[in-house]
Protein backbone atom coordinates (compact mmCIF):
# COMPACT_ATOMS: atom_id res chain seq x y z
CA UNK A 1 0.00 0.00 0.00
CA UNK A 2 1.45 3.23 -0.93
CA UNK A 3 2.50 5.71 1.97
CA UNK A 4 0.69 9.28 2.50
CA UNK A 5 2.54 12.26 0.10
CA UNK A 6 2.53 15.42 -0.11
CA UNK A 7 3.71 17.79 -2.32
CA UNK A 8 5.30 20.05 -3.04
CA UNK A 9 8.71 18.84 -0.59
CA UNK A 10 10.34 21.62 -0.55
CA UNK A 11 9.50 25.10 -1.32
CA UNK A 12 10.43 28.74 -1.61
CA UNK A 13 8.15 31.96 -0.99
CA UNK A 14 8.67 35.78 -0.17
CA UNK A 15 6.70 37.82 2.33
CA UNK A 16 2.79 38.72 1.79
CA UNK A 17 2.69 35.58 -1.01
CA UNK A 18 0.39 32.60 -0.52
CA UNK A 19 1.02 29.05 -0.31
CA UNK A 20 -1.01 25.72 -1.43
CA UNK A 21 0.41 22.39 -0.50
CA UNK A 22 -0.97 19.10 -1.14
CA UNK A 23 -1.21 15.45 0.77
CA UNK A 24 -2.85 12.30 -0.82
CA UNK A 25 -3.70 9.85 2.12
CA UNK A 26 -3.49 6.44 2.38
CA UNK A 27 -5.72 4.65 0.26
CA UNK A 28 -9.13 4.05 2.15
CA UNK A 29 -7.81 6.21 5.03
CA UNK A 30 -10.74 9.23 5.39
CA UNK A 31 -9.28 11.76 8.29
CA UNK A 32 -6.41 13.60 6.69
CA UNK A 33 -4.97 15.86 9.85
CA UNK A 34 -2.04 19.01 9.51
CA UNK A 35 0.64 19.78 11.50
CA UNK A 36 3.36 22.33 11.63
CA UNK A 37 6.90 21.38 12.83
CA UNK A 38 9.12 24.29 13.91
CA UNK A 39 12.54 23.68 16.51
CA UNK A 40 10.78 26.52 18.71
CA UNK A 41 7.20 24.73 19.18
CA UNK A 42 7.90 21.37 18.31
CA UNK A 43 4.54 19.35 16.27
CA UNK A 44 1.38 21.78 16.39
CA UNK A 45 -1.81 20.90 15.29
CA UNK A 46 -3.19 22.74 12.26
CA UNK A 47 -7.10 20.89 11.78
CA UNK A 48 -8.32 17.98 10.76
CA UNK A 49 -10.50 16.97 7.67
CA UNK A 50 -13.03 14.24 7.76
CA UNK A 51 -15.81 13.39 5.02
CA UNK A 52 -14.80 16.76 3.04
CA UNK A 53 -15.72 18.83 6.28
CA UNK A 54 -13.35 20.16 8.57
CA UNK A 55 -13.73 18.31 11.76
CA UNK A 56 -11.41 20.24 14.00
CA UNK A 57 -8.91 23.22 14.23
CA UNK A 58 -6.61 24.36 16.12
CA UNK A 59 -4.88 27.61 17.73
CA UNK A 60 -3.66 29.03 14.22
CA UNK A 61 -5.22 32.59 12.48
CA UNK A 62 -7.34 32.43 9.47
CA UNK A 63 -4.34 32.61 7.10
CA UNK A 64 -4.61 29.05 7.24
CA UNK A 65 -7.09 27.04 5.77
CA UNK A 66 -7.42 24.02 4.52
CA UNK A 67 -9.81 21.92 2.00
CA UNK A 68 -10.80 18.21 1.38
CA UNK A 69 -12.03 16.40 -1.71
CA UNK A 70 -14.21 13.96 -2.37
CA UNK A 71 -10.99 11.19 -3.12
CA UNK A 72 -10.22 12.23 0.86
CA UNK A 73 -7.10 14.33 -0.54
CA UNK A 74 -6.17 17.94 0.86
CA UNK A 75 -4.91 20.79 0.44
CA UNK A 76 -4.15 23.26 2.54
CA UNK A 77 -3.26 27.15 2.18
CA UNK A 78 -1.25 30.00 3.83
CA UNK A 79 -2.38 33.37 2.71
CA UNK A 80 -0.29 36.48 3.17
CA UNK A 81 3.10 34.76 4.11
CA UNK A 82 5.28 35.84 7.08
CA UNK A 83 8.37 34.91 7.58
CA UNK A 84 7.28 32.90 10.98
CA UNK A 85 5.63 30.50 8.99
CA UNK A 86 8.62 29.11 7.48
CA UNK A 87 8.61 25.58 8.58
CA UNK A 88 7.97 21.64 8.47
CA UNK A 89 4.37 20.79 6.88
CA UNK A 90 3.48 17.42 8.07
CA UNK A 91 0.24 15.53 6.60
CA UNK A 92 -1.22 12.45 8.19
CA UNK A 93 -3.89 10.35 7.89
CA UNK A 94 -5.89 7.60 9.14
CA UNK A 95 -8.84 5.64 8.78
CA UNK A 96 -11.27 7.66 10.65
CA UNK A 97 -10.19 9.37 14.31
CA UNK A 98 -7.24 11.01 14.09
CA UNK A 99 -6.40 9.92 17.84
CA UNK A 100 -8.26 6.57 18.39
CA UNK A 101 -6.44 4.82 15.60
CA UNK A 102 -2.57 5.12 14.24
CA UNK A 103 -1.99 8.52 12.07
CA UNK A 104 0.30 7.85 9.32
CA UNK A 105 2.56 10.72 8.29
CA UNK A 106 3.58 11.58 4.95
CA UNK A 107 7.12 13.13 4.14
CA UNK A 108 6.52 16.67 4.85
CA UNK A 109 6.41 19.80 2.92
CA UNK A 110 9.66 22.46 4.06
CA UNK A 111 8.35 25.57 3.28
CA UNK A 112 10.75 28.47 3.69
CA UNK A 113 9.45 32.11 3.37
CA UNK A 114 12.01 34.86 2.73
CA UNK B 1 -4.51 23.86 28.81
CA UNK B 2 -3.78 21.18 27.76
CA UNK B 3 -0.52 20.09 27.64
CA UNK B 4 2.47 17.52 27.16
CA UNK B 5 6.02 17.71 28.76
CA UNK B 6 8.79 15.49 27.35
CA UNK B 7 11.72 14.61 29.34
CA UNK B 8 14.44 15.00 29.28
CA UNK B 9 14.90 17.02 26.17
CA UNK B 10 17.97 15.31 25.01
CA UNK B 11 19.95 12.25 25.64
CA UNK B 12 23.44 11.19 25.04
CA UNK B 13 24.22 7.23 25.44
CA UNK B 14 26.50 4.70 24.09
CA UNK B 15 25.43 1.28 22.06
CA UNK B 16 24.27 -1.42 24.41
CA UNK B 17 22.95 1.37 27.37
CA UNK B 18 19.21 1.20 28.75
CA UNK B 19 16.86 4.38 28.38
CA UNK B 20 13.83 5.75 29.73
CA UNK B 21 12.39 8.31 28.48
CA UNK B 22 9.23 10.54 30.27
CA UNK B 23 5.98 11.93 29.08
CA UNK B 24 3.93 13.56 31.52
CA UNK B 25 0.41 15.28 30.30
CA UNK B 26 -2.38 17.45 31.43
CA UNK B 27 -5.45 16.77 28.93
CA UNK B 28 -8.59 17.42 29.19
CA UNK B 29 -10.91 14.05 27.82
CA UNK B 30 -8.05 11.75 27.78
CA UNK B 31 -8.39 9.09 24.77
CA UNK B 32 -5.40 7.66 23.92
CA UNK B 33 -1.20 8.21 24.18
CA UNK B 34 0.93 7.78 21.64
CA UNK B 35 4.73 7.30 20.89
CA UNK B 36 6.55 8.09 17.44
CA UNK B 37 10.17 7.85 16.58
CA UNK B 38 11.23 10.84 14.16
CA UNK B 39 14.93 10.14 12.62
CA UNK B 40 14.48 12.67 9.36
CA UNK B 41 10.81 13.67 8.40
CA UNK B 42 7.92 11.82 8.44
CA UNK B 43 7.37 10.46 12.27
CA UNK B 44 6.68 6.48 12.49
CA UNK B 45 4.68 5.01 14.81
CA UNK B 46 5.46 3.00 17.55
CA UNK B 47 2.70 2.73 20.26
CA UNK B 48 -0.75 3.77 21.12
CA UNK B 49 -1.65 3.16 24.76
CA UNK B 50 -5.18 3.53 25.86
CA UNK B 51 -5.32 1.64 29.38
CA UNK B 52 -3.14 2.16 32.25
CA UNK B 53 -0.70 -0.35 33.78
CA UNK B 54 -0.26 -2.42 30.45
CA UNK B 55 2.82 -2.42 28.76
CA UNK B 56 3.50 -2.76 24.99
CA UNK B 57 6.79 -4.19 23.51
CA UNK B 58 7.84 -4.34 20.40
CA UNK B 59 11.82 -5.47 20.16
CA UNK B 60 13.95 -3.72 22.66
CA UNK B 61 11.15 -0.44 22.74
CA UNK B 62 8.63 -1.07 25.33
CA UNK B 63 5.76 1.46 27.07
CA UNK B 64 3.93 1.99 29.63
CA UNK B 65 0.48 4.24 30.81
CA UNK B 66 0.03 5.56 34.32
CA UNK B 67 -3.11 7.14 34.14
CA UNK B 68 -3.01 7.87 38.19
CA UNK B 69 0.55 9.57 37.52
CA UNK B 70 -0.76 10.92 34.40
CA UNK B 71 2.64 9.67 32.45
CA UNK B 72 3.77 7.19 30.29
CA UNK B 73 7.41 6.09 29.94
CA UNK B 74 9.38 4.63 26.74
CA UNK B 75 12.23 2.03 27.39
CA UNK B 76 14.65 0.97 24.54
CA UNK B 77 17.22 -1.28 25.74
CA UNK B 78 20.80 -2.38 23.91
CA UNK B 79 20.20 0.29 22.19
CA UNK B 80 21.92 1.19 18.86
CA UNK B 81 22.94 3.59 16.82
CA UNK B 82 19.94 3.10 14.70
CA UNK B 83 17.86 4.45 17.86
CA UNK B 84 19.10 8.08 17.22
CA UNK B 85 16.14 9.90 16.32
CA UNK B 86 13.62 12.23 18.12
CA UNK B 87 10.86 10.71 20.52
CA UNK B 88 7.41 12.24 20.40
CA UNK B 89 4.98 11.53 22.64
CA UNK B 90 1.47 12.69 21.96
CA UNK B 91 -2.31 13.21 23.46
CA UNK B 92 -4.94 12.20 21.68
CA UNK B 93 -8.16 13.76 23.11
CA UNK B 94 -8.07 17.03 24.49
CA UNK B 95 -10.20 20.47 23.66
CA UNK B 96 -9.04 20.38 20.05
CA UNK B 97 -10.17 16.39 19.52
CA UNK B 98 -6.87 15.93 17.49
CA UNK B 99 -3.40 14.98 19.09
CA UNK B 100 -1.10 17.01 21.10
CA UNK B 101 2.68 16.11 20.58
CA UNK B 102 5.36 17.20 23.25
CA UNK B 103 8.34 18.66 21.99
CA UNK B 104 10.52 15.58 21.85
CA UNK B 105 13.64 13.69 23.64
CA UNK B 106 16.43 13.92 21.37
CA UNK B 107 18.58 9.97 21.75
CA UNK B 108 21.68 10.11 20.31
CA UNK B 109 23.50 6.91 20.45
CA UNK B 110 27.25 6.71 20.09
CA UNK B 111 28.82 3.85 18.90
Amino acid sequence: KAGVTQTPRYLIKTRGQQVTLSCSPISGHRSVSWYQQTPGQGLQFLFEYFSETQRNKGNFPGRFSGRQFSNSRSEMNVSTLELGDSALYLCASSLASAYQETQYFGPGTRLLVL
Amino acid sequence: EDKVVQSPLSLVVHEGDTVTLNCSYEVTNFRSLLWYKQEKKAPTFLFMLTSSGIEKKSGRLSSILDKKELSSILNITATQTGDSAIYLCALGGGSQGNLIFGKGTKLSVKP
